[in-house]
């Protein structure tokens, strides 16, 4: 089942932050966060398992709470580069099996 | 260079006119899958593999086939394309616990 992600599309001004959430109604093993700018294929951040950890790559980071099911995606102080859109992935399982992305979010960084 | 190729890139096909795309990986990842993306709907997974010789329906398996020979390919197959196969394809791969890299995408028309 696809995990639900919101906003559907965020506007930001460069130097503003924003936030990504996905959220599934199954428990989880892990969730991905991927970005895909306009034509090319979606790149990986970052992988967060269950634990609750929080993870960082440069400006951006992400937790996940394994108990409410959901992950949010953090990015600071947003750059141009950053816009495109957001996917996250969730896994039920370790096997490689039910990976699921979710809808996307649009993210466009204005000058 | 670590990298996902698939090919073609672009094609347009007739009904009917059975077709393959290709995907290869250099990196020796277990894990392959295919991913259609149409507008709204994300990434869908159509198939998976965790091995040789170990497929697996994804979420839109209908109308496809794959196969996994050597642990490098992972061709998908349209034996009787339709037009509403007509969509961008991504084949991606991965081993256990990191995040996947994906190919370049195939634009498929299907007229």
């Amino acid at each position: 089942q696809q995990p639900v992600q919101s906003p559907q599309a965020v506007i930001l001004r460069e130097g503003e932050d924003a936030v990504i959430n996905c959220s599934s109604s199954k428990a989880l093993y892990s969730v991905h966060w991927y970005r895909q700018k306009h034509g090319e294929a979606p790149v990986f951040l970052m992988i967060l398992l269950k634990g609750g950890e929080q993870k960082g790559h440069d400006k951006i980071s992400a937790s996940f709470n394994e108990k409410k099911q959901q992950s949010s995606l953090y990015l600071t102080a947003s750059q141009l580069s950053y816009s495109g859109t957001y996917f996250c992935g969730t896994e039920i399982d370790n096997y490689g099996q039910n990976f699921v992305f979710g809808p996307g979010t649009r993210l466009s960084v204005l000058p | 260079e670590a990298q996902v190729t698939q090919n073609p890139r672009y094609l347009i096909t007739v009904t009917g006119k059975k077709l393959t795309v290709t995907c290869s990986q250099n990196m020796n990842h277990e894990y392959m899958s295919w991913y259609r993306q149409d507008p709204g709907l994300g990434l869908r997974q159509i198939y998976y593999s965790m091995n040789v010789e170990v497929t697996d329906k994804g979420d839109v398996p209908e109308g496809y086939k794959v196969s996994r020979k050597e642990k490098r390919n992972f061709p998908l197959i349209l034996e009787s394309p339709s037009p509403n196969q007509t969509s961008l394809y991504f084949c991606a791969s991965s081993t256990g616990g990191a995040g996947a890299f994906f190919g370049q995408g195939t634009r498929l028309t299907v007229v």
